[in-house]
């Protein structure tokens, strides 16, 4: 089983900071994915990245996905408040019997203060 | 837009009964898959089926069965349920087994065993 470590677990920060999330692993991925969830709702994608040094950003949050394709990190800058969520990272392993499987991280709860 | 609906928000069932969750998709999707999700854990992959009566273990697959009998529809089910399956049960699907399709989730079964 491939596992991905996720980092920090807990994110208590004030509106405007930066922050960066971590996801690593031994394993290599052929993509990395980012997802949010806000309670009572399911994950929903943020974003998919499938090169290794991929940078892709969405409004205030850049994501990169490592040379290896074993790490990835979201960045937040000038944190809001409408951030505050669950933020899961998940990887995708390549070959005709992953079937779309996804390994997920443990994820990081962020909570961004007034 | 995809919608994945579950049929249940909330569960309370007794130690050894047989419960059921429901999960049904309407975007055509040919994968769909069942996690759990608690805290610190991030989602596990406990079953999921790439075509109608198909199905393959996850990475929990113990006291879980499933039924996929047509494709819109994936049954988790507890043949006996315990309290260590209280948890929250999150189920997705996919279009296509490729390495970067996002999953769309439901919003989540929260099951308690008591």
């Amino acid at each position: 089983t491939q596992l991905l470590e996720q980092s920090p677990q807990f994110l208590s920060i004030q509106e405007g900071e930066n922050l960066t999330v971590y996801c690593n692993s031994s394993s290599v991925f052929s993509s990395l994915q980012w997802y949010r969830q806000e309670p009572g709702e399911g994950p929903v994608l943020l974003v998919t990245v499938v090169t290794g040094g991929e940078v892709k950003k969405l409004k205030r949050l850049t994501f990169q996905f490592g040379d290896a394709r074993k790490d990835s990190s979201l960045h937040i800058t000038a944190a809001q408040p409408g951030d505050t969520g669950l933020y899961l990272c998940a990887g995708g392993i390549a070959g005709g019997t992953s079937y779309g499987k996804l390994t997920f991280g443990q994820g990081t709860i962020l909570t961004v203060h007034p | 837009d995809v919608k994945v609906t579950q049929s249940s928000r909330y569960l309370v069932k007794r130690t050894g009964e047989k419960v059921f969750l429901e999960c049904v998709q309407d975007m055509d999707h040919e994968n769909m898959f069942w996690y759990r999700q608690d805290p610190g854990l991030g989602l596990r992959l406990i079953y999921f089926s790439y075509d109608v009566k198909m199905k393959e273990k996850g990475d929990i697959p113990e006291g879980y069965s499933v039924s996929r009998e047509k494709k819109e529809r994936f049954s988790l089910i507890l043949e006996s349920a315990s309290t260590n399956q209280t948890s929250m049960y999150l189920c997705a699907s996919s279009l296509v087994a490729h390495r970067s399709s996002p999953l769309h989730f439901g919003n989540g079964t929260r099951l308690t065993v008591t």
